[in-house]
């Protein structure tokens, strides 16, 4: 039971390249997030899914599309990464329910130059 | 979302109680508080969740008035692997909607 796996675990891009973010979970979780967290920062929701087959915006969106390939895998990709996408990513999640407990990855770490 | 206040940062001695405490002026009736641990290089790990009153688990409790406008986050008997930032998190249960996650407080525990 590997929990929320993401890969990779570091990426360095430059200017104008495009990148995927892989995450997977074995947790038969309904819904995924992705967040990002810039230094000294909270975290701040990309995009998420609440079920397969649906994925919605969150408060940082542009910049970014997203895909739930199916229950266990959500990957986020960077069309052209801008330095301002600088930042570490998180895959988290959520079984469902009342409980509001998210589980999250071990996040990606991305430099764009 | 409801937004949360909560200090910028804590200092605590190894041994002590150590209460945090959170605003959330504007919470709806249907909102639960959610509280969330991160340590450096790592995702938030949950900590406890609670709509009213008191909830207590193997590491915490949660102590909410009735007027719920605040909540404060306990842990018992700190020790140095407790410094980490910990989010007081406010939204309704049940919805797969990100809670807001803010700045937190940053809790350095002292030898």
């Amino acid at each position: 039971n590997a929990g929320v796996t993401q890969t990779p675990k570091f990426q360095v891009l430059k200017t104008g390249q495009s990148m995927t973010l892989q995450c997977a979970q074995d947790m038969n979780h309904n819904s995924m997030y992705w967040y990002r967290q810039d230094p000294g920062m909270g975290l701040r929701l990309i995009y998420y899914s609440a079920s397969e087959g649906t994925t919605d915006k969150g408060e940082v969106p542009n910049g970014y599309n997203v895909s739930r390939l199916n229950k266990r895998e959500f990957s986020l990709r960077l069309e052209s990464a801008a330095p301002s996408q600088t930042s570490v990513y998180f895959c988290a999640g959520r079984l469902g329910g009342l409980k509001n407990e998210q589980f999250f990855g071990p996040g990606t770490r991305l430099t764009v130059l | 979302l409801a937004k949360t206040t909560q200090p910028i940062s804590m200092d605590s001695y190894e041994g002590q109680e150590v209460n945090i405490t959170c605003s959330h002026n504007n919470i709806a009736t249907n909102d639960y508080i959610t509280w969330y641990q991160q340590f450096p290089s790592q995702g938030p790990r949950f900590i406890i969740q609670g709509y009213k009153t008191k909830v207590t688990n193997e590491v915490a409790s949660l102590f909410i008035p009735a007027d719920r406008k605040s909540s404060t986050l306990s842990l018992p008997r700190v020790s140095l692997s407790d410094t980490a930032v910990y989010y007081c998190l406010v939204g309704a249960s049940g919805s797969a909607r990100q809670l807001t996650f803010g700045s937190g407080t940053q809790l350095t525990v002292l030898p």
